[in-house]
């Protein structure tokens, strides 16, 4: 069974700092990996996917990911956080048709002026 | 606008008495699922459907129905609601068949259950 493990229920950082966001996942392999935010009150929105053409992924708002096979990690970056950046992230794992996707249990994100 | 749309946003209700949660997609997608989400627990997918008339139970199902009568419809049955289903719950839809198809999401639903 595939699952999702995210390290850091809430990560706080200054803005302009790196953030890292941790994904680590248990999935047969290929493992169809995404990131998701959730804003307040909203539902998620998709950040990013990776589709194994490149193992650096980029994605809306500055937001990239890296697939490490070796370490079954798909640890969420950005260089410089904004305010606008405080919400949750979840990382998920789908099957190969796509008809039962896992989340992790999701990070908040706060960011400090 | 390409959405996914669900009714009603906030919902209370007593234990026991039956409720449905509305969801309609306008994008032609052939998947839809149902997904609880808790604190600290993330999203649960309760069921999931491939097609009209095929659906399928996720994580969670226990508590809950589903139909998929027709291709933009999901709604999500509570026949007898009890207070653990007391979440926010969110439908959710792709193109499906395809693995790197992302989930679009409605705005989810708040339902207490008392």
């Amino acid at each position: 069974a595939q699952s999702v493990t995210q390290l850091g229920s809430h990560v706080s950082v200054s803005e302009g700092a790196l953030v890292l966001l941790r994904c680590n996942y248990s999935s047969s392999v290929p493992p169809y990996l995404f990131w998701y935010v959730q804003y307040p009150n909203q539902g998620l929105q998709l950040l990013l996917k990776y589709t194994s053409a490149a193992t650096l992924v980029k994605g809306i708002n500055g937001f990239e990911a890296e697939f490490k096979k070796s370490e079954t990690s798909f640890h969420l970056t950005k260089p410089s956080a904004h305010m606008s950046d405080a919400a949750e992230y979840f990382c998920a794992v789908t099957g190969y048709y796509g008809q039962n996707f896992v989340f992790g249990p999701g990070t908040r994100l706060s960011v400090l002026p | 606008e390409a959405q996914v749309t669900q009714n009603p946003r906030y919902l209370i209700t007593v234990t026991g008495k039956k409720l449905t949660v509305t969801c309609s997609q306008n994008m032609n997608h052939e998947y839809m699922s149902w997904y609880r989400q808790d604190p600290g627990l993330g999203l649960r997918q309760i069921y999931y459907s491939m097609n009209v008339e095929v659906t399928d139970k996720g994580d969670v199902p226990e508590g809950y129905k589903v139909s998929r009568k027709e291709k933009r419809n999901f709604p999500l049955i509570l026949e007898s609601p009890s207070p653990n289903q007391t979440s926010l719950y969110f439908c959710a839809s792709s193109l499906g068949g395809v693995w790197n198809s992302p989930l679009h999401f409605g705005n989810g639903t708040r339902l207490t259950v008392t």
